[in-house]
C-alpha cells in the first residue's frame, strides 16, 4: 500500500549536536510536508516542498526535497532542548479517480536531547 | 492557538460504553480529518469529512462513526469502547482551496477506557 517510511524511530543527541530525520517513498510525490509534536501537543505544520530539488530553511532547520520527489529531510544545526518532540513527515496520495488525495504520515521521528 | 477547537480535552470512561468527541474546525475551513494517537504511535488516520460529506476513510473501525453537520463542525462517536481505545483523538481543518494542504490540529481528546 501506499506508504512513507521514516527514520529513524528515535534519535537522542547532546544540546548542541546536529539532528536529521528521513522520509522516504516508493512513488513520486506531489508535495510533503512536515510537523513537529512537542511532548503532550498537537501536531503543528512546519512547512511543505513543492518542488523537486527544493531547499527551506527555518532558522535552525534545513528541509529538503529530492530531485526525484521520492524523499525528504529535515535536518537541525545545533540542537536545543527546545527541539524535543516528534517530528512526522506527511504526503498526499490520491486513493481515487476523482482526483482526492488523502495524507500518508510518516511514523515519526522521536528527538530527545540531552542539555 | 490553531482556531481548531476539540471537547472534552479528556475522557475517562468504562469498557462497553460510547462517547462522542466534537470538534469545531477553523473558521471557514471546510474539511474536518479525525486521527487517531496511542501511545508511542504514530498519527493514524481515521475519516475525512469536506463540506458534510465523507471524502476519504482511513484506518477507522466499524464501532467508531462520524459525521460533520451543516454548520461545518464534526462528531466522531466511539461506541462499544475497548481498553485498546485508549488513546489521544486529534482534529484537523484545512483550507477550502487546497486538497490536502497544510493540516490545523486541535490539542487533542484524551480518551481513557477503564
Amino acid at each position: 500500500g501506499q506508504q512513507v517510511m521514516q527514520i529513524p524511530q528515535y534519535q537522542h543527541v547532546q544540546e548542541g549536536e546536529d539532528f536529521t530525520t528521513y522520509c522516504n517513498s516508493s512513488t513520486t510525490l506531489s508535495n510533503i510536508q512536515w510537523y513537529k509534536q512537542r511532548p503532550g501537543g498537537h501536531p503543528v505544520f512546519l512547512i511543505q516542498l513543492v518542488k523537486s530539488g527544493e531547499v527551506k530553511k527555518q532558522k535552525r532547520l534545513t528541509f529538503q526535497f529530492g530531485e526525484a520527489k521520492k524523499n525528504s529531510s529535515l535536518h537541525i544545526t545545533a540542537t536545543q532542548t527546545t527541539d524535543v518532540g516528534t517530528y512526522f513527515c506527511a504526503a498526499p496520495f490520491l486513493f481515487n479517480a476523482g482526483n482526492n488525495r488523502k495524507l500518508i504520515w510518516g511514523l515519526g521521528t522521536s528527538l530527545a536531547v540531552n542539555p | 492557538d490553531s482556531g481548531v477547537t476539540q471537547t472534552p480535552k479528556h475522557l475517562i470512561t468504562a469498557t462497553g460504553q460510547r462517547v462522542t468527541l466534537r470538534c469545531s474546525p477553523r473558521s471557514g475551513d471546510l474539511s474536518v480529518y479525525w486521527y487517531q494517537q496511542s501511545l508511542d504511535q504514530g498519527l493514524q488516520f481515521l475519516i475525512q469529512y469536506y463540506n458534510g460529506e465523507e471524502r476519504a476513510k482511513g484506518n477507522i473501525l466499524e464501532r467508531f462513526s462520524a459525521q460533520q453537520f451543516p454548520d461545518l463542525h464534526s462528531e466522531l462517536n466511539l461506541s462499544s469502547l475497548e481498553l485498546g481505545d485508549s488513546a489521544l483523538y486529534f482534529c484537523a481543518s484545512s483550507d477550502p482551496g487546497h486538497n490536502t494542504g497544510e493540516l490545523f490540529f486541535g490539542e487533542g481528546s484524551r480518551l481513557t477506557v477503564l
